[in-house]
């Protein structure tokens, strides 16, 4: 059984600095995808990684995978306060269903 | 580009009614997929639909929970006899292709039940 586990779950960070989120999975994986839900809202989609070493940047938020560590880290740089947010991450592997962790919530101070 | 809708956005119902929750995928889009989310949780997955058939239905409770997708029409999610641990936000995706392939979620369904 596909299992995904995200940490920190919940993260404050001052504004300016940067960090880490890190998503392990436990079985080989086709797909990874880092999702951003605010409160009260739905899901977008931020990245998507398919293949080892594969890394995604958007503006101060930078994905990448290591498929054979099974692990995925979102990194934030020089954070604002429109980053705060919760932050997904979500494995398919083969004919499955899209698997979610438990999310990382994450506080931008002043 | 309508994206997929849900509704209703916000649903009470007392103990014991039934729910109906609605979901109309992207167009072209004939993969439908249900997920709840609980407070502080991540989501959990219930069940994948094709056009008139369930393909996955392992994350369905067994009893009271039903799942469809019409030829014409929404996808449409059926809880009876719901009971207050039902409250969650329900969340459909659609996607062109099978599993796990360029999901795109609606803004999904806020259950209560008092």
């Amino acid at each position: 059984e596909l299992k995904v586990e995200q940490n920190p779950l919940f993260l404050s960070m001052q504004e300016g600095k940067n960090y880490t989120i890190y998503c392990n999975y436990s079985t080989t994986s086709d797909r990874l995808y880092w999702y951003r839900q605010d409160p009260g809202k739905s899901l977008e989609s931020l990245f998507v990684l398919l293949s080892n070493g594969a890394v995604k940047q958007e503006g101060r938020l930078m994905a990448s995978l290591d498929t054979k560590a099974r692990l995925s880290t979102l990194h934030i740089t020089a954070a604002v306060h429109d980053l705060s947010a919760t932050y997904f991450c979500a494995v398919n592997s083969g004919n499955t269903p899209l698997v979610f962790g438990k999310g990382t919530r994450l506080s931008v101070i002043a | 580009n309508a994206g997929v809708m849900q509704n209703p956005r916000h649903l009470v119902r007392r103990r014991g009614q039934e729910a109906r929750l609605r979901c109309s995928p992207v167009k072209g889009h004939s993969h439908v997929y249900w997920y709840r989310q609980l407070p502080e949780e991540g989501l959990k997955f219930m069940v994948y639909l094709q056009k008139e058939n369930i393909i996955d239905e392992s994350g369905m409770p067994k009893e009271r929970f039903s799942a469809e997708f019409p030829k014409e029409g929404p996808s449409i999610l059926r809880i009876q006899q719901v009971v207050r641990g039902d409250s969650a936000a329900y969340f459909c995706a659609s996607s062109p292709q099978g599993y796990g392939y360029g999901y795109t979620f609606g803004s999904g369904t806020r259950l209560t039940v008092v």
